[in-house]
This record gives C-alpha cells, sequence and structure tokens, in this order.
C-alpha cells in the first residue's frame, strides 16, 4: 500500500506569509503517461474537502493562483503565497496511482 | 451543476450493517471516465479512502476494510450504494461520497457528508 506522509505547519501563521506544506509517498507516484498523482485538497472548518490541485501542480477551476504544487516523484509541496483568512483548515495531500490514500492531514492557523 | 447528497441511518448498533445511498446531479455513471468514491472521516481526524465505482462497473476497495464493504450503482436513478458489514464503533465517522474522474483521479466535488454513529 501506498503510505503518503505530511509535514506541520509552524502555527499560527501570521497573515500575508508564504507557507508550504510537504507531502512525501512511499512510492512514486510518476506514471508512464508522464504525469504525477498526486492531489491537494483543503477543508475548511464545518466544510467538505474542495481539491486545490491535480496531476501535482495543476490549479483546479476556480482555485486562486496563490496556491502551486511542485514536487518529483515522491516528495511534494503545497505552497500558499500570502495567506489569507480564507486560508484556514486542514491541507490533504491524496495519491491516485495505485487506489487512493490520503495524507494526514497538515493545519493551517492563522495569527 | 454537480450535486451530490449522501444519506444513512444516524445510528445502528455494533454488528449491523450500515447502508449508505449517495444521490447525485449533473453527471452521469454511464459516462465514460466518471466514477463515485466513498470517504470517511471520524470526529476530528483525517480523511479514509473506502471505496470507488466507475462507469463500466469497475470496483475498487480499501484493502484494509474490503472483505466488509460492497459498493454498487443505479445509474438510471443517479445513485451510488455503499455498504459495510458488522460494524463497530471504530466505524463512526462522516461519510462523503465524492465524484472522481478517471483521467485525473481527483475527487472534484464532494456531498455535504453524512454522520454516522455506531452505538450499542
Amino acid at each position: 500500500d501506498i503510505v503518503m506522509t505530511q509535514g506541520a505547519l509552524p502555527n499560527p501563521v501570521p497573515s500575508g506569509e508564504s507557507v508550504s506544506i510537504t507531502c512525501r509517498s512511499s512510492k512514486s507516484l510518476l506514471y508512464s503517461d508522464g504525469k504525477t498523482y498526486l492531489n491537494w485538497y483543503l477543508q475548511r472548518p464545518g466544510q467538505s474537502p474542495q481539491l486545490l490541485i491535480y496531476w501535482m501542480s495543476t490549479r483546479a477551476s476556480g482555485v486562486s493562483d496563490r496556491f502551486s504544487g511542485s514536487g518529483s516523484g515522491t516528495d511534494f509541496t503545497l505552497k500558499i503565497s500570502g495567506v489569507e483568512a480564507e486560508d484556514v483548515g486542514v491541507y490533504y495531500c491524496q495519491q491516485g496511482l495505485e487506489f487512493n490514500t490520503f495524507g494526514a492531514g497538515t493545519k493551517l492557523e492563522l495569527k | 451543476q454537480v450535486t451530490l447528497k449522501e444519506s444513512g441511518p444516524g445510528i445502528l448498533q455494533p454488528s449491523q450493517t450500515l447502508s449508505l445511498t449517495c444521490t447525485f446531479s449533473g453527471f452521469s455513471l454511464s459516462t465514460y471516465g466518471m466514477g463515485v468514491g466513498w470517504i470517511r472521516q471520524p470526529s476530528g481526524k483525517g480523511l479514509e479512502w473506502l471505496a470507488n465505482i466507475w462507469w463500466d462497473d469497475d470496483k475498487y476497495y480499501n484493502p484494509s476494510l474490503k472483505n466488509r464493504l460492497t459498493i454498487s450503482k443505479d445509474t438510471s436513478n443517479n445513485q451510488a450504494f455503499l455498504k459495510i458489514t458488522n460494524v463497530d464503533t471504530a466505524d463512526t465517522a462522516t461519510y462523503y461520497c465524492a465524484r472522481i474522474e478517471l483521467t485525473t483521479q481527483t475527487f472534484d466535488y464532494w456531498g455535504q457528508g453524512v454522520m454516522v454513529t455506531v452505538s450499542s
């Protein structure tokens, strides 16, 4: 089974600061089609998760360009440039290569 | 506009079978590349993927729960179902259904979730 491991943030984060959330997979998520099957979601308090990034670096429709994804086959980063109040919540990475495992989540709190 | 809504029993007793329904609109489970997945979240904890069903009736299950899960669909009525047998208190969670898309393997639309409590 592919295991997804997420890093923590030094909460609380000052508004306007840029932060990076890390995620590591136990197996390369790079597929033979050249795409890396790593997705990012945000779950705001009391809400359902929403898709932010797919294929490691492609923003989903309507997602602010303050969010960007990058990485290799096993190590990934979600960067938020200039955090705002609406960014507060828990961020999850999810692999789509073999079944659909989620990471444990990374909480973002604002100062 | 894609929407999904989960429904379930609310509360059930240990050893019973949990039956969940996902009623959706805005897409069809007969369309190539479309699927519905079930994901759960115990209160205050993370997301756990449970199962997916695809337009071609392919089904995939979380290996750690596979023996207890059955996913199915009713394409005509735009519904997907999940059954979990022999529940216990560890199955207490909010259960979400979400649309999953084949080419990206993303859960791009989610329901609001339904809370299920297992208690004697």
